[in-house]
């Protein structure tokens, strides 16, 4: 089983649309969560972090943790053509910090 | 400008070469790491180092060696040992890992693209 998991997509969603991504995660004790953006051939950068249960918005984006069911989510409102990218979910497994990546969900935003 | 950089962006290796990838930041952070990427797939950890003159091996550090000589610096020397070493190779570095709250956000460089001739 991996750790963490994505749906890798592809993500298809109408400009101006709500695009919802979801991971899912297999550490209980996992305690820092991130968002990453990822487009083609380039580096990640980060979108979000999260530490706690609940929703954290910033801007546009919105992400969502819930520790007890062990899945983080990320919304983006108004989805914009340069939404179009895939996005990597990253969690923190151990106390060093490792972080353990999904293999992302690739996201399309259609006009 | 604060940031990480890598170079060569694109690199070819021959079959029994060892090369190397570099890694710098002047972010003053604590932590450097070495992800693999291959298509489709996440990031793997191949080495990371928590401070100087020490690092430690990630998932698949086999046929990969660094050193950490210098806070700014990590280089990655990918080995003939390594069979299949054609991939996307990003270094990242972070403030504090293990501590929540930001300081073990990861920051990326912008990779450096190998292929195997």
């Amino acid at each position: 089983q991996k750790e963490v998991e994505q749906n890798s997509g592809p993500l298809s969603v109408p400009e101006g649309a709500i695009a919802s991504l979801n991971c899912t995660y297999s550490d209980r004790v996992s305690q820092s969560f991130f968002w990453y953006r990822q487009y083609s051939g380039k580096s990640p950068e980060l979108i979000m972090s999260i530490y706690s249960n609940g929703d954290k918005e910033d801007g546009r984006f919105t992400a969502q943790l819930n520790k007890a069911s062990q899945y983080v989510s990320l919304l983006i409102r108004d989805s914009q053509p340069s939404d179009s990218a895939t996005y990597l979910c990253a969690v923190v497994t151990d106390s060093w910090g490792k972080f353990q990546f999904g293999a992302g969900t690739q996201v399309v935003v259609t006009p | 400008d604060g940031g990480i950089t890598q170079s060569p962006k694109y690199l070819f290796r021959k079959e029994g070469q060892n090369v190397t990838l570099s890694c710098e930041q002047n972010l003053n952070h604590d932590a450097m790491y070495w992800y693999r990427q291959d298509p489709g797939q996440g990031l793997r950890l191949i080495y990371y180092s928590q401070i100087v003159n020490d690092f430690q091996k990630g998932d698949i550090a086999e046929g990969y060696s660094v050193s950490r000589e210098k806070k700014e610096s990590f280089p990655l020397t990918v080995t003939s040992a390594q069979k299949n070493p054609t991939a996307f190779y990003l270094c990242a570095s972070s403030i504090s890992p293990g501590r929540k709250g930001g300081t073990d956000t990861q920051y990326f460089g912008p990779g450096t693209r190998l292929t195997v001739l």
